[in-house]
């Protein structure tokens, strides 16, 4: 089965640093990758889907990288601000349609 | 256009009560998909419906729970007998296709978080 974990857990940063959260997981037979913001309370916001194809994709501060084969990948936020505060959780569909989920890393951006 | 919706946003039951939980999906999106999140943890699939079938209930973690999607865009989640450890946020999502295609992003709703005293 499928196993997605997400280091840390939770991460505390000053406004206006750069960050990365990490992704991995354990079968590299994916056919995309999902980063989603949960604020609390609230659904799942879709942030970047990265195909398996796909080595990254960008979307404004946001930047993810996939690197299939090690089972990795990373969301970079640049210039971080006290708005992007939420958790963010990383998510891969395999061969069938569900996505298998990490636990998420809280993130709080200290003003 | 709208985004998923679903109903009620919270519920509060005693042990051993049924609920009945319900997705809108967006329009036109022939995939539903049904997620269990506990607290602190990532969602856990449950079901996926193709239209009108459940093309995979895998998920779901025993027969108190059953979900149904008649005319295939409505989707309700039955739960029976509910148990405290049923407690949980039910998360909802839709994607437009049917099928594999890797270009399937699923469009999540904002969850109904149910609560078995």
């Amino acid at each position: 089965k499928q196993e997605v974990t997400q280091i840390p857990a939770a991460l505390s940063v000053p406004e206006g640093e750069n960050l990365v959260l990490n992704c991995s997981f354990t079968d590299s037979a994916i056919y995309n990758l999902q980063w989603f913001r949960q604020d609390p309370g609230k659904g799942l916001t879709s942030l970047l889907l990265i195909q398996s194809s796909q080595r990254e994709q960008t979307s404004g501060r946001l930047n993810a990288s996939l690197d299939k084969s090690s089972g990795r990948s990373t969301l970079y936020i640049a210039a971080s601000q006290p708005g992007d505060s939420a958790t963010y959780l990383c998510a891969v569909r395999t061969g069938a349609n569900n996505l298998f989920f990490g636990t998420g890393t809280r993130l709080t951006v200290i003003p | 256009g709208a985004g998923v919706s679903q109903t009620p946003s919270n519920k509060v039951t005693e042990k051993g009560k049924y609920v009945e939980l319900r997705c809108d999906p967006i329009s036109g999106h022939t995939a539903l998909y049904w997620y269990r999140q506990s607290l602190g943890q990532g969602p856990e699939f449950l079901i996926y419906f193709q239209g009108t079938g459940a093309a995979d209930d895998s998920g779901l973690p025993n027969d108190r729970f059953f979900a149904v999607r008649p005319e295939g865009s409505v989707s309700t989640l039955k739960i029976q007998r509910t148990e405290r450890g049923d407690s949980a946020v039910y998360l909802c999502a839709s994607s437009p296709r049917v099928g594999e295609s890797p270009y399937n992003e699923q469009f999540f709703g904002p969850g109904t978080r149910l609560t078995v005293l």
